[in-house]
Order: structure tokens, then C-alpha cells, then sequence
């Protein structure tokens, strides 16, 4: 099974700075089926990025995902007050379809 | 607009077996691959099952293999999930998600949840 990990675990930002997110899988993830989630507290998550770099419908440009093989990277350009959530990667292309265990990005 | 409403959770005990539904609307449910992914109380995501459009290819995640068993009726826009020899560590929320391929190719990333239904298993 390809094992996801997320650093940092924590990240603490003002509202308007960047973000970066990272994951790292322990082999190689097939055709970049690397997807980025957002989970907010009482909320199912949101698909964010798929194919490590492609915006899903109705996500706001300051979301872009980069990477390949073993090293993505999830990016917000300028965290808005909504952005403060907890972000999940998932790899999609080698079963079982594991996810990362999760980044949270809090109010500094 | 896509809707997932699982059923079938509750409490259960250890060693018990409980089924799970989902039933999609506002898609062509055919076109699709669905998946079980799982959250127990404050913990992480972790993908449980998948299956094709084609009920073809199906998968497990390895703590699940061979006690769970997914499903799909194309006919009834429903998923399910049978849950047999429940552990404690299978507390947790069940979400009913759909795959994000419309080709019905099984790996998909994850564009529908539903809001989960979820299942205590306990003494």
C-alpha cells in the first residue's frame, strides 16, 4: 500500500499570506492520480485538486496543486478567512486508495 | 445538483453485521465508480472500498478485506456496503462518495460525499 505523509501538521498563518501544504508518497503515484480535499469541522470534505495539478469545479484560483511521482504540493497564494481548514492528499491510481493524514491550516 | 444520502448506521456490537445503503440522485449513477470512504470520531480520512460502474473492479483497504463487501444495484441508484464481524476500530462516520470519471474508471478521485451515516460499534 503507498503511504501518504503530510507536513507540516500544523501550519499557523494570517489571513492574506501563502500556504504551502505538502505529501509525500512512499512510492510513486501512477499518472499523477494525486487529489487535494478540504474539510471544515461538521463538513464532508471538498475536492479541491486532481491530477495533482487540475482545479475541480467551482474551486477559486488561489488553490494550485504541483508535483509529480513522490513530492506534491498543495499552494494557496493568499488565505482568505474560509481557507482555515483541514487538507487532506489522496492517491487514486494503486489500490487501496490511500490519504495523507491530514494538514491543518489554523489562524496565527 | 448530485445528492448521496447514506442509511443504515447505528450501534452495533462486536462481532455483529450491519448494511449500509446510499442512494444517489441528479447523476447518471451508471456512468460512475462510488466509494466508502470512513472517519472515526476526530481521526482522519481512510478509504474503505471502491467499485466501478460495472460492479468489475472492486477494491478494499486492507482492514477491511474480507470482512466488508461493497455493492451497487445501477437500477436503484444505490451503493452498498455489507459490514460483517464488526471491530470496535470500525467506529466511525461512512461516507458514500462518487468517483470523479465519468468513463466509470475506478480510479477516480472523489467529487461527491454525501454527509455520512454513522456506525458505533460497541458492547
Amino acid at each position: 500500500e503507498i503511504v501518504l505523509t503530510q507536513s507540516p501538521g500544523t501550519l499557523s498563518l494570517s489571513p492574506g499570506e501563502r500556504a504551502t501544504l505538502s505529501c509525500r508518497a512512499s512510492q510513486s503515484v501512477n499518472s499523477n492520480y494525486l487529489a487535494w480535499y478540504q474539510q471544515k469541522p461538521g463538513q464532508a470534505p471538498r475536492l479541491l485538486i486532481y491530477g495533482a495539478s487540475n482545479r475541480a469545479t467551482g474551486i477559486p484560483d488561489r488553490f494550485s496543486g504541483s508535483g509529480s511521482g513522490t513530492d506534491f504540493t498543495l499552494t494557496i497564494s493568499r488565505l482568505e478567512p474560509e481557507d482555515f481548514a483541514l487538507y487532506y492528499c489522496q492517491q487514486y491510481g494503486r489500490s487501496p486508495f490511500t490519504f495523507g493524514p491530514g494538514t491543518k491550516v489554523d489562524i496565527k | 445538483e448530485v445528492q448521496l444520502v447514506e442509511s443504515g448506521g447505528g450501534l452495533v456490537q462486536p462481532g455483529r453485521s450491519l448494511r449500509l445503503s446510499c442512494t444517489a440522485s441528479g447523476v447518471t449513477f451508471d456512468d460512475y465508480a462510488m466509494h466508502w470512504v470512513r472517519q472515526a470520531p476526530g481521526k482522519g480520512l481512510e478509504w474503505v472500498s471502491g467499485i466501478s460502474w460495472n460492479s468489475g473492479t472492486i477494491g478494499y483497504a486492507d482492514s477491511v478485506k474480507g470482512r466488508f463487501t461493497i455493492s451497487r444495484d445501477n437500477a436503484k441508484n444505490s451503493l452498498y456496503l455489507q459490514m460483517n464481524s464488526l471491530r470496535a476500530e470500525d467506529t466511525a462516520l461512512y461516507y458514500c462518495v462518487k468517483g470523479g470519471d465519468p468513463t466509470g474508471n475506478y480510479k477516480a478521485p472523489c467529487d461527491y460525499w454525501g454527509q455520512g451515516t454513522l456506525v458505533t460499534v460497541s458492547s
